[in-house]
């Protein structure tokens, strides 16, 4: 079975600083990798996903992550942070050959904290 | 442009009480799902329909059932709830693997407490 790891629970960081938020995830044949965002007492939303071809995805809200299959990671990064960035992130992976629909297996989550 | 929609979005039970959570989405997907939502443990997978009339366990089904009503509909029941059970509740939907759109959209999620 897939797993993926977030090492930071939590990541405090400066209005207009950068920030990497990691993911690594288990080696497997071939994976569909996915960022997600869930802002306070919300549901999650999809953020930016990688099923192939160029390895550097961009995604919404200025983010972007890339794809590292040497590494297993698939960090999430962006150049500027806002205070409106403040929410919880979530790496996810599928599997492409489990069959049976797209069970998606989550990391336990990074709370990223924007101060001004 | 409603997508997942989940009800109840609260419910505060007592132990050994039954209750059954709703969730619909009007994107013609077919597959569904059931997670849960605890702190420092992420979204685990509880049961998914992979197709209407089809149900499978996921990591964490003890517990719980589920209904595949038709293609819309994926509902979870709590038979005698149990504080463990103290979650927040999320369904999502998504094209089966092939189709292309793989992620996976989620509803609103419904906060259960059992006391």
């Amino acid at each position: 079975a897939q797993s993926v790891t977030q090492l930071d629970s939590q990541v405090p960081v400066f209005e207009e600083a950068p920030v990497e938020l990691r993911c690594n995830y288990s080696s497997s044949v071939s994976v569909y990798l996915f960022w997600y965002v869930q802002y306070p007492n919300q549901g999650l939303q999809l953020l930016l996903k990688y099923l192939s071809g160029s390895t550097l995805v961009k995604g919404i809200n200025g983010f972007e992550a890339e794809f590292n299959k040497s590494q297993t990671s698939f960090h999430l990064r962006k150049p500027s942070v806002h205070i409106s960035d403040t929410a919880e992130y979530f790496c996810a992976v599928n599997d492409m050959f489990t069959g049976g629909g797209n069970k998606l297996t989550f990391g336990t989550g990074t709370q990223l904290k924007v101060e001004l | 442009n409603a997508g997942v929609t989940q009800t109840p979005k609260f419910q505060v039970l007592k132990t050994g009480q039954s209750m059954t959570l709703q969730c619909a989405q009007d994107m013609n997907h077919n597959s569904m799902y059931w997670y849960r939502q605890d702190p420092g443990m992420g979204l685990r997978l509880i049961y998914y329909s992979a197709s209407e009339g089809t149900t499978d366990k996921g990591e964490v089904p003890n517990g719980y059932n589920v209904s595949r009503l038709n293609k819309r509909e994926f509902s979870l029941r709590l038979e005698s709830a149990a504080p463990s059970q103290t979650s927040v509740y999320f369904c999502a939907s998504s094209e089966p693997e092939g189709q292309g759109a793989t992620e996976a959209f989620f509803g609103q999620g419904t906060r259960l407490t059992v006391v």
